[in-house]
């Protein structure tokens, strides 16, 4: 199962864009990227996923990298709200998620 | 769509006890359910695969007669702590395949357990 790494903390000041790296570079050719983000005391919440192409949606945009190694999630307009932490994962062949230990984001006032 | 719920959302029992936990999709079939735990400040951590019909897959180092994972239907997984202690307090949390974002897995709110 490819591994991901993502930093622990991030800061981002409300209103602004919020940019979440994560790095898994042993991700295989068939392998998705998910991100879902956790708010305390809360089951985690899916936001997107993709393969190879850039995905937007109402929350969110993913863009990954052409080789496919690394990742960003971008929130385009933090709000307090956001505050919680993000977990990218690479879904194996066998549909377990592998979770990491997650960029924890702050967003301030 | 794509609702997951947990029942109960929190319980506290005495050591040597059982617990029952549901997990059910709402709004969709699940063949494959999952079942994790998080303890505080901590990642969450998978601890079995529950498939419809069939015997539940655990992860390495978890007890399968400690935790019994009942998948019934297509809607309804259940684990059960037997005899619990309190290294077994915990956030459990469930999550289900999705049908129309096809593997993806969608959370319940969690079950927090409290062993006195």
């Amino acid at each position: 199962d490819a591994k991901t790494t993502q930093p622990p903390s991030m800061d981002c000041a409300e209103g602004r864009a919020a940019n979440l790296p994560c790095n898994h570079s042993t991700i295989s050719g068939n392998e998705y990227v998910y991100w879902y983000r956790q708010i305390h005391s809360q089951g985690p919440q899916y936001i997107i996923h993709g393969l190879k192409n850039n995905e937007t949606n109402e929350m969110a945009s993913l863009i990954i990298t052409e080789d496919r190694k690394s990742s960003t999630l971008i929130l385009p307009h933090a709000t307090l709200r956001d505050t919680a932490v993000y977990y990218c994962i690479v879904r194996s062949g066998t549909y377990k998620y592998i979770f990491g230990t997650g960029t924890r984001l702050k967003v301030l006032a | 769509g794509a609702v997951v719920s947990q029942h109960p959302s929190w319980v506290i029992c005495k050591s040597g006890t059982s617990v029952k936990i549901e997990c059910r999709s709402l709004d969709f079939q699940a063949t494959t359910m999952f079942w994790y735990r998080q303890f505080p400040k901590q990642s969450l951590m998978l601890m079995a695969t529950s498939n419809e019909g069939s015997k539940a897959t655990y992860e390495q180092g978890v007890e399968k007669d400690k935790f019994l994972i009942n998948h019934a239907s297509l809607t309804l997984s259940t684990l059960t702590v037997t005899s619990a202690h309190p290294e077994d307090s915990s956030f459990y949390i469930c999550s289900a395949d999705g049908s129309r974002n096809a593997d993806t897995q969608y959370f319940g709110p969690g079950t927090r357990l409290t062993v006195l």
